[in-house]
């Protein structure tokens, strides 16, 4: 299958600042990547989908403004959390795909203190 | 009406038994089914991926589609207890996959 990476893999910052996550299609190139969250115990949640070259489409309920997502080649997705506070605290995992099948990266697991 | 619909669990399956898991949607015009794997901590990995009704079988999984019912489902046949995890059933719909819950399988040994 296809490889996603993700990095880090494990962040904690502080309240109220902001902390870049990366994905990254490593054997192909994706026009198209997607941006979830999860909390415990709890499903995977689509928050964007980004799309290369043009604004990432979010989910209702998602704020643009808090959760900016770049899109700038067709390898690389960033999701930048911006003023972070404890309740973004999350486990976050982008998924890519050459086909149907979407494949996700490792994840980043973000503790806001 | 949620997009994608499993039962949460969790189902103790005894090792070398089978493990069925289930699956209903409402997309009626969705046309891929995916399932997948996740591990507490970790993120999916893909199991199987099916399009048309009928079976799909990988080594130890079977996927199964009804698309007049609206069903899909995944059987593990020899479950072992490296199966116990959650497995999420996933639908495209508008060009985006819709996950489910997740069902949370245990086996026992």
């Amino acid at each position: 299958g296809a490889v996603v990476s993700q990095h880090p893999s494990r962040v904690i910052c502080k309240s109220g600042t902001s902390v870049k996550i990366e994905c990254r299609s490593l054997d192909f190139q994706a026009t198209t990547m997607f941006w979830y969250r999860q909390f415990p115990k709890q499903s995977l949640m689509l928050m964007a989908t980004s799309n290369e070259g043009s604004k990432a489409t979010y989910e209702q309920g998602v704020e643009k403004d808090k959760f900016l997502i770049n899109h700038a080649s067709l390898t690389l997705s960033t999701l930048t959390v911006t003023s972070a506070h404890p309740e973004d605290s999350s486990f976050y995992i982008c998924s890519a795909s050459p086909s149907d099948e979407q494949y996700f990266g490792p994840g980043t697991r973000l503790t806001v203190t | 009406q949620k997009e994608v619909e499993q039962n949460s669990g969790p189902l103790s399956v005894p090792e070398g038994a089978i493990a069925s898991l289930n699956c209903t949607y409402s997309d009626r015009v969705s046309q891929s089914f995916f399932w997948y794997r996740q591990y507490s901590g970790k993120s999916p990995e893909l199991i199987m991926s099916i399009y048309s009704n009928g079976d799909k079988e990988d080594g130890r999984f079977t996927a199964q589609l009804n698309k007049a019912s609206q069903y899909v489902s995944l059987l593990i046949r020899d479950s072992q207890p490296s199966d116990s995890a959650t497995y999420l059933c996933a639908v495209m719909s508008a060009s985006k996959i819709i996950f489910g819950s997740g069902t949370r399988l245990s086996i026992r040994p």
